[in-house]
């Protein structure tokens, strides 16, 4: 089983759509979590960090399901202009940061 | 600004050659990382250094060297061991705490012909 496992999509939505992403992770000691966003050939950028109790920046959600070890990505109302891979980052053993291959999303009009 | 920088952009190399790419940050963060990315693939790590004067492999260290004599500066040589080194590079920084974050240069795309 891979460390942390993400669906590769393409995940196809239209504009104005809600699309959910999970991200499973293998080891329990798991202790920060992360979502980035990557851009065709650029650097990945932070979107945001994913904390115990859930998080919401705008109409971005995430949330930490530590019992079943996976993490969520929640966008509302989808704009073109999130058409972009999301990673999924993991944090064990306070310096081991594991990357999620990504799930590609394209939004259309 | 402070950010993370590296350079150059687009690096063409022949074969048997060895290459230096450069990354530099001005966020004073203690740990600084260096991943490669191929398509479709994951970021993967290749070295990674805490603090000044010390690094340690990550897990295709294979083919690769690095060197930390200055915090802001954190270089990575491709040697002509590496079987594969044509891919994206990503340098990367961040403070201290397990909450923070990376912060990712904007890469160095390789072609190694």
């Amino acid at each position: 089983r891979k460390e942390v496992e993400q669906d590769p999509g393409p995940f196809n939505v239209p504009e104005g759509a809600t699309v959910a992403f999970n991200c499973t992770y293998s080891n329990s000691a798991s202790q920060s979590f992360f979502w980035y966003r990557q851009d065709c050939r650029k650097e990945p950028k932070l979107l945001m960090s994913v904390y115990s109790s859930g998080n919401e920046d705008g109409r971005f959600t995430a949330q930490l399901n530590r019992a079943s070890q996976y993490i969520s990505l929640l966008i509302r109302d989808s704009k073109l202009s999130d058409s972009a891979t999301y990673l999924c980052v993991v944090l064990y053993n306070t310096d081991k940061l594991i990357f999620g291959t990504g799930t590609r999303l394209q939004v259309f009009p | 600004d402070g950010g993370i920088t590296q350079s150059p952009k687009y690096l063409f190399r022949k074969e048997g050659q060895n290459v230096t790419l450069s990354c530099e940050q001005n966020l004073n963060h203690d740990a600084m990382y260096w991943y490669r990315q191929d398509p479709g693939q994951g970021l993967r790590l290749i070295y990674y250094s805490q603090i000044v004067n010390d690094f340690q492999k990550g897990d295709i260290a294979e083919g690769y060297s690095v060197s930390r004599e200055k915090k802001e500066s954190f270089p990575l040589t491709v040697t002509s061991a590496q079987k594969n080194p044509t891919a994206f590079y990503l340098c990367a920084s961040s403070g201290s705490g397990d909450r923070s974050p990376l912060h990712f240069g904007n890469g160095t795309r390789l072609t190694v012909t």
